[in-house]
């Protein structure tokens, strides 16, 4: 079946330290994968996404590879900030033709101190 | 560009009481709509989804039903609520299967 593993934390780093939250999955097909954050109180939050094998999503710092080769989509950022305290989440949509849900990880609770 | 609102955002009702969340999306016409419940701790679990006016599918048997009365509005409710139905609910909507789905900012449900 479909899967999504991901670290649970609780991470805490130092402002300006290297991020890296491990996500691997288990799919059929070609899935789409998927990085949300939900920052406390708030909903989620789609930070980025990619639909095919070694495409790179990126945004506000963030970035993750597709590796179809490890079934990994691992999310890093170079440098945190205190406001990127929050919970990452990864997840799947199997695939289009499907019909199948998406699949979310448990989620990885990250605070950043100063 | 679409937007995606939720009401109450924050709701204490008591033991028995009937619940009405809703949803509505702006933006887009004909989207899939979801409801997910997030329980102390972080996972999401998906309760209902619509791919169409009237329509709706249950992924989990429980207290709650739901109901897509306009193209764009989603409604969750529930006749007596449990104690077991505090949680956090949020909704969202995609383009269509399949698709990425966006986030409402939730609903923080205390049942006493």
């Amino acid at each position: 079946g479909n899967s999504v593993t991901q670290m649970e934390g609780p991470v805490t780093l130092s402002e300006e330290a290297f991020l890296t939250i491990n996500c691997t999955y288990t799919a059929t097909g070609y899935p789409s994968l998927f990085w949300y954050v939900q920052y406390p109180g708030e909903g989620l939050q789609l930070l980025l996404k990619a639909t095919k094998a070694d495409d790179k999503g990126s945004n506000k710092g963030f970035e993750a590879t597709y590796r179809k080769e490890t079934t990994s989509f691992h999310l890093e950022k170079g440098s945190v900030q205190v406001s990127d305290s929050a919970v990452y989440f990864c997840a799947l949509i199997p695939s289009k033709t499907s019909y199948d849900k998406v699949i979310f990880g448990p989620g990885t609770s990250l605070s950043v101190i100063p | 560009s679409q937007t995606i609102h939720q009401w109450p955002a924050t709701l204490v009702q008591p033991v028995g009481s009937p619940l009405s969340l809703e949803c509505t999306v702006e933006g887009t016409s004909n989207p899939n709509l979801y409801w997910y419940r997030q329980a102390a701790g972080r996972g999401l679990q998906l309760l209902f989804y619509s791919v169409g006016i009237g329509q709706i599918s249950s992924e989990v048997p429980q207290n709650l039903s739901a109901s897509r009365p306009q193209d764009r509005q989603f409604i969750l409710s529930s006749k007596k609520l449990l104690l077991s139905d505090s949680g956090f609910y949020l909704c969202a909507w995609s383009v269509e299967w399949g698709e990425t789905q966006y986030f409402g900012p939730g609903t923080r449900l205390l049942v006493l």
